[in-house]
């Protein structure tokens, strides 16, 4: 069974810097991209951006509005997906989702989500 | 990358059809069939309903249905029932190799 659990969410002040991680199992993580989705509370899904597999470079896309203070990483000896979030805004106040699309090379079809974590930037 | 446009609620009657629409650009839903939909049930993750403009998941119902014509996609639940009231979000990969979402329709059954 496919299971996606993200981490590091929390109370983060504007400006500042916070790491999410993905741990993802069930599944050779390695072969998969992997995508972040935020929502805002109330509002709409927001897609974030993903991180292609290994087998094409490990390269980025990311959503316009977010490119810049948003960097997707991951390791694959440990299964875990990474945002990392700079500058900080009240905007970014969400609950982010890392989820898995069917292939390695893009984010259109995305068949397993995990639960999110809370991110709130206030001061 | 402007979001998809749905319209913000949709509602219907046990038994009835409904249809949620989700209009685009050349760039996205009318340049490509990866048009998907995602069903989310308050507090849960979203969950596809429907993939590259028409396709269904093994496991979702036959009432679910789905079609694009030029930069609008259209998704379609057929014999309505009290599980399908959920909100529905479509998306659309994009020429850019990102993905957009829709700004999502609340679905009621009344």
């Amino acid at each position: 069974e496919v299971q996606l659990v993200e981490s590091g969410g929390g109370l983060v002040q504007p400006g500042r810097s916070l790491r999410l991680s993905c741990t993802a199992s069930g599944f050779t993580f390695s072969d998969y991209a992997m995508t972040w989705v935020r929502q805002a509370p109330g509002k709409g899904l927001e897609w974030v951006g993903f991180i292609r597999s290994s087998a094409f470079g490990g390269t980025t896309e990311y959503a316009a509005s977010l490119k810049g203070r948003f960097t997707i990483s991951r390791d694959d000896s440990k299964s875990i997906a990474y945002l990392q979030m700079n500058s900080l805004k009240t905007e970014d106040t969400a609950v982010y989702h890392c989820s898995r699309p069917t292939s390695g090379f893009e984010s259109r079809l995305l068949d397993s989500w995990g639960q999110g974590t809370l991110v709130a930037v206030s001061s | 990358q402007s979001a998809l446009t749905q319209p913000a609620s949709v509602s219907g009657s046990p038994g009835q059809s409904i249809t949620i629409s989700c209009s685009g650009t050349s760039s996205d839903v009318g340049g490509n069939d990866y048009v998907s939909w995602y069903q989310q049930l308050p507090g849960k993750a979203p969950r596809v309903m429907i993939y590259d403009v028409n396709n269904r998941p093994s496991g979702v119902s036959i009432r679910f249905s789905a079609s694009k014509s030029g930069n609008t996609a259209s998704l379609t639940i057929s014999g309505l029932q009290a599980e399908d009231e959920a909100d529905y979000y479509c998306t659309s990969y994009t020429t850019s190799s990102t993905l957009v979402f829709g700004t999502g329709t609340k679905v009621t059954v009344l």
